[in-house]
């Protein structure tokens, strides 16, 4: 069976200041998302990484993926407000996907 | 596209009640999948369906029946409301055959069984 851990799994931050999201899955998985969701809100896709050192960025965020250490990252850098809401790590095996507890980040001006 | 649509928004039950959650999608997905979230914590899976007649069944199925009769709608039952099913509840659908197969989730429905 399929676990993630994610850590931390709540970060308060400074605008301006980076961080790195950690995510630790259990057993082989065929991609890794990551989701965002906002409060009361649904999920959105913001990456998809599908193979061993895969690395995406779309603007203050960078995801990573390391298939054999069965490690995820997600790296925030130079945080502002709109950041703020929880982050998924989502390893996938055939269209099952495994969700952890998540990450609630929260970005202070 | 309308993408994936969830009706209704919010529902209030008693416990013991029965009701079915609407899910449907225009994206011809064969995939479709129904997901829980409790507070704090990440999504589970009930019940997918892999297309038109098949379904089985996720992590967390009991108090929850799906049928699939078309492609496009996938509705949850709810056969008798207990508190436990108190959540918000998620629909998600994909192609199945595609490796980027990404999961697109519909709003939510609020649930409360009192």
């Amino acid at each position: 069976e399929l676990k993630v851990e994610q850590n931390p799994l709540f970060l308060s931050m400074q605008e301006g200041k980076n961080y790195t999201i950690y995510c630790n899955y259990s057993t082989t998985s065929d991609r890794l998302y990551w989701y965002r969701q906002d409060p009361g809100k649904s999920l959105e896709s913001l990456f998809v990484l599908l193979s061993n050192g895969a690395v995406k960025q779309e603007g203050r965020l960078m995801a990573s993926l390391d298939t054999k250490a069965r490690l995820s990252t997600l790296h925030i850098t130079a945080a502002v407000h709109d950041l703020s809401a929880t982050y998924f790590c989502v390893p996938t095996s055939g269209s099952r996907l495994t969700f952890g507890e998540g990450t609630q980040l929260t970005v202070n001006p | 596209n309308a993408g994936v649509t969830q009706t209704p928004k919010f529902q209030v039950l008693k416990t013991g009640q029965s009701m079915t959650l609407q899910c449907a999608q225009d994206m011809n997905h064969e995939y479709m999948s129904w997901y829980r979230q409790d507070p704090g914590m990440g999504l589970r899976l009930i019940h997918y369906s892999v297309g038109a007649g098949i379904t089985d069944q996720g992590e967390v199925p009991n108090g929850y029946n799906v049928s699939r009769s078309t492609t496009e709608d996938f509705p949850l039952r709810l056969l008798s409301a207990a508190p436990s099913q108190t959540s918000v509840y998620f629909c998600a659908s994909s192609h199945r055959q595609v490796i980027y197969n990404e999961q697109f989730f519909g709003p939510g429905t609020r649930l409360t069984v009192l």
